[in-house]
């Protein structure tokens, strides 16, 4: 079945550590977005690439980095520099070849830092 | 920029009545799509339904609809006969039509928790 994978669901982060969430899809899908869910505050774009090789940044990028190397693929590092790192993240993609498509998301990354 | 709000942080309806969540948004383009997304307790995103800005026949699907009103920057949701299962946190989000395969940022609002009662 295609669709959207990320992992792990749940992630723990020591401070100071770099830590990298995977969302892969199988979906042939050009774009790809990483979002960041608090309480109270919906979903907040970090990155988003609508190409291999190149990605822009979103609304809150400071303290992470992505890479798109391959058009499946699209890795969030949360770095040490993100001063609250803990939230849940989602990853989607969106269908190329029709304005109006949907995104898919995948199930989510829960991290927490301990 | 663009920029989606929703004013509503809770809600709460009685099984089988119907009710309105809103959504606002702010944007110099006219051309772009709007959506709304439901989020379950499981937190898999799903998406309820769709509108193209250049149509201005309003979009339904089954029991939602929507009241669209560009003019007004307004994409409301009505949910029909709700039930148990419509329980879950409501997305509002916009994307602008660039044209092409480019699509650019996909925005959300805030949400808006849904309690449907028995």
């Amino acid at each position: 079945d295609g669709g959207i994978t990320q992992s792990p669901k749940y992630l723990f982060r020591k401070e100071g550590q770099n830590v990298t969430l995977s969302c892969e899809q199988n979906l042939n899908h050009d774009a790809m977005y990483w979002y960041r869910q608090d309480p109270g505050q919906g979903l907040r774009l970090i990155y988003y690439s609508q190409i291999v090789n190149d990605f822009q940044k979103g609304d809150i990028a400071e303290g992470y980095s992505v890479s798109r190397e391959k058009k499946e693929s699209f890795p969030l590092t949360v770095t040490s520099a993100q001063k609250n790192p803990t939230a849940f993240y989602l990853c989607a993609s969106v269908r190329a070849g029709m304005g109006s498509a949907e995104a898919f998301f995948g199930q989510g990354t829960r991290l927490t830092v301990v | 920029a663009q920029t989606v709000t929703q004013s509503q942080p809770e809600m709460s309806v009685q099984e089988a009545e119907t009710v309105t969540l809103s959504c606002t948004y702010d944007t110099s383009e006219s051309d772009y799509y709007l959506f709304w997304y439901k989020q379950p307790p499981s937190r898999q995103m799903i998406l309820v339904i769709r509108q193209e800005a250049y149509k201005q026949q309003n979009a339904t699907e089954n029991r939602f609809s929507v009241n669209f009103q560009k003019a007004a920057k307004s994409f409301s949701l009505k949910i029909s006969d709700s039930q148990l299962g419509d329980a879950a946190m409501y997305f509002c989000a916009y994307r602008r039509n660039m044209g092409g395969t480019s699509y650019g940022k996909l925005t959300f609002g805030q949400g808006t928790i849904l309690t449907v009662h028995p």
